[in-house]
């Protein structure tokens, strides 16, 4: 079984300024690693995920991650952030022997950019 | 390409009620999930339906029923609500046999039960 704690319920910010969302994780085995946006009233937007290979993952709107292994965490980064990324981030992990892939998330972090 | 889609948006049910909500996978798929997002938390697992037979169970009571169609569409049953069931319900689709199965999510039914 796994479990993942995000660590912070609620991140203001200025807008252009840098932000990380942490994302802490516990598994007896190896895991696969995802990031969810969610924007008001709407679905879950797959962010970036971490598979296997380099631990630095990114995506296409300037956000990146880094698995650490050793501290089992997979913090969500962005050097310079835009009102527009204002939403609630879910942190998701899915463990190597599942094989239905069910995906176990934190509890989600509110990211307020203000101007 | 249509996405994962989800019926209906909103629904408010009375205590006691049964309920039934539905998804239509993204084009290609063959699995769906059904998760529950109650305010303030992150989704939770109920199950997931692949060639139509329960794959995998979350900890979810047996009030909590699916299943999924030869279209691999895929409804939730929910009996006997609780107030507790207030929550919204999203559908994700996947494919395949062989992980990572990547999900994709639809818009979600927002279920208030007074």
């Amino acid at each position: 079984a796994q479990s993942v704690t995000q660590l912070d319920s609620q991140v203001p910010v200025f807008e252009e300024a840098p932000v990380e969302l942490r994302c802490n994780y516990s598994s007896s085995v190896s895991v696969y690693l995802f990031w969810y946006v969610q924007y008001p009233n709407q679905g879950l937007q797959l962010l970036l995920k971490y598979l296997s290979g380099s631990t630095l993952v990114k995506s296409i709107n300037g956000f990146e991650a880094e698995f650490n292994k050793s501290q089992t965490s997979f913090h969500l980064r962005k050097p310079s952030v835009h009102i527009s990324d204002t939403a609630e981030y879910f942190c998701a992990v899915s463990g190597l022997d599942n094989a239905g892939n069910m995906l176990t998330f934190g509890g989600g972090t509110r990211l307020m950019v203000k101007p | 390409d249509a996405g994962v889609t989800q019926s209906p948006t909103h629904l408010i049910k009375t205590r006691g009620q049964q309920v039934t909500l539905r998804c239509s996978p993204k084009s290609g798929h063959d699995t769906v999930s059904w998760y529950q997002q109650a305010l303030g938390q992150g989704p939770q697992f109920i199950f997931q339906y692949y060639e139509e037979e329960e794959r995998q169970r979350g900890n979810f009571p047996d009030r909590f029923s699916g299943h999924q169609f030869p279209n691999y569409s895929s409804e939730l049953n929910v009996n006997a609500l609780l107030l507790g069931d207030s929550a919204l319900y999203l559908c994700a689709s996947s494919f395949g046999t062989i992980p990572p199965y990547e999900q994709y999510f639809g818009p979600g039914t927002r279920l208030t039960v007074t």
